[in-house]
C-alpha cells in the first residue's frame, strides 16, 4: 500500500532554511507527479509545488516561489522541498502527497510541522 | 490564486443530508471537471473522497456525492452519520496548471 513519510520538519528562525524530505513505498515512485501541501494551525490547506516524475517539471504557488525548491531522488524514492528565507507566515505542517496526474493529490502522508519563530 | 469559497460550517442530524458549497472562477472550477473533494478528521491527514467532480475512489462510501454547476461544485452527505463529523476542502485544477483548495468546511453532527 502507498506510505508517505515526511521529515525534517523543526524549529528555524525567520530567514532560516530547512529541508524537508518525503520517503515514499508501496508504488513506482518514479512513475508518478509528487505535491508538497501545506496547512497552517487552525487554517485551510494551501498547494505549495509540484514535481513530475522525472523531475523535469515543477511548479510553484506564487507565495513561495523564488524561495522554495522541490526536488526528487528516484533511487531513494525520496520527495524533498529545499526552504529558504522562511517567514512566519510558511510556518505549518508540510504534507507530502502522490499525485493522480500533474496535480491532484490522492494520497497523503502524515505531514511534518515547520515552526518559524524566533 | 485566490482560494475557493466554501461555507465555514454545515450542520445536520444523523440521517439527513447535507451540502457542502464550492465556488471558483472560469479560470479553475468553472473551466474544468477537476474538481475533487478532501476529508480530514482532526489531526490526521487528508483523504480523497471526490474526484473529476463526481467519482468516488475505491472504497469511499456511496453516501459522498459530488457535483457541478457553472463556477460552483458541490459535496452531499446522505444519510448523515457520526464518523462523517470532520472537514471538508474542496480542490481544482487551474489554468496555471497549479491545484487551489478551498478554505474548508466543518461538518457537524448534532
Amino acid at each position: 500500500q502507498v506510505q508517505l513519510v515526511e521529515s525534517g520538519g523543526g524549529l528555524v528562525k525567520p530567514g532560516g532554511s530547512l529541508r524537508l524530505s518525503c520517503a515514499a513505498s508501496g508504488f513506482t515512485f518514479s512513475d508518478y507527479y509528487m505535491s508538497w501541501i501545506r496547512q497552517a494551525p487552525g487554517k485551510g490547506l494551501e498547494w505549495v509545488s509540484y514535481i513530475s516524475g522525472t523531475g523535469s517539471n515543477t511548479n510553484y504557488a506564487d507565495a513561495v516561489k523564488g524561495r522554495f525548491t522541490v526536488s526528487r531522488d528516484n533511487a531513494r524514492n525520496s520527495l524533498y522541498l529545499q526552504m529558504n528565507s522562511l517567514r512566519a507566515d510558511d510556518m505549518a505542517v508540510y504534507y507530502c502527497a502522490k499525485n493522480y496526474g500533474s496535480t491532484r493529490p490522492d494520497y497523503w502522508g502524515q505531514g511534518t510541522l515547520v515552526t518559524v519563530s524566533s | 490564486q485566490s482560494a475557493l469559497t466554501q461555507p465555514a460550517s454545515v450542520s445536520g442530524s444523523p440521517g439527513q443530508s447535507i451540502t457542502i458549497s464550492c465556488t471558483g472562477t472560469s479560470s479553475d472550477v468553472g473551466g474544468y471537471d477537476f474538481v475533487s473533494w478532501y476529508q480530514q478528521h482532526p489531526g490526521k491527514a487528508p483523504k480523497l473522497i471526490i474526484y473529476d467532480v463526481n467519482s468516488r475512489p475505491s472504497g469511499v462510501s456511496n453516501r459522498f456525492s459530488g457535483s457541478k454547476s457553472g463556477y460552483t461544485a458541490s459535496l452531499t452527505i446522505s444519510g448523515l452519520q457520526a464518523e462523517d463529523e470532520a472537514d471538508y476542502y474542496c480542490s481544482s485544477y487551474t489554468s496555471s496548471s497549479t491545484r487551489v483548495f478551498g478554505g474548508g468546511t466543518k461538518v457537524t453532527v448534532l
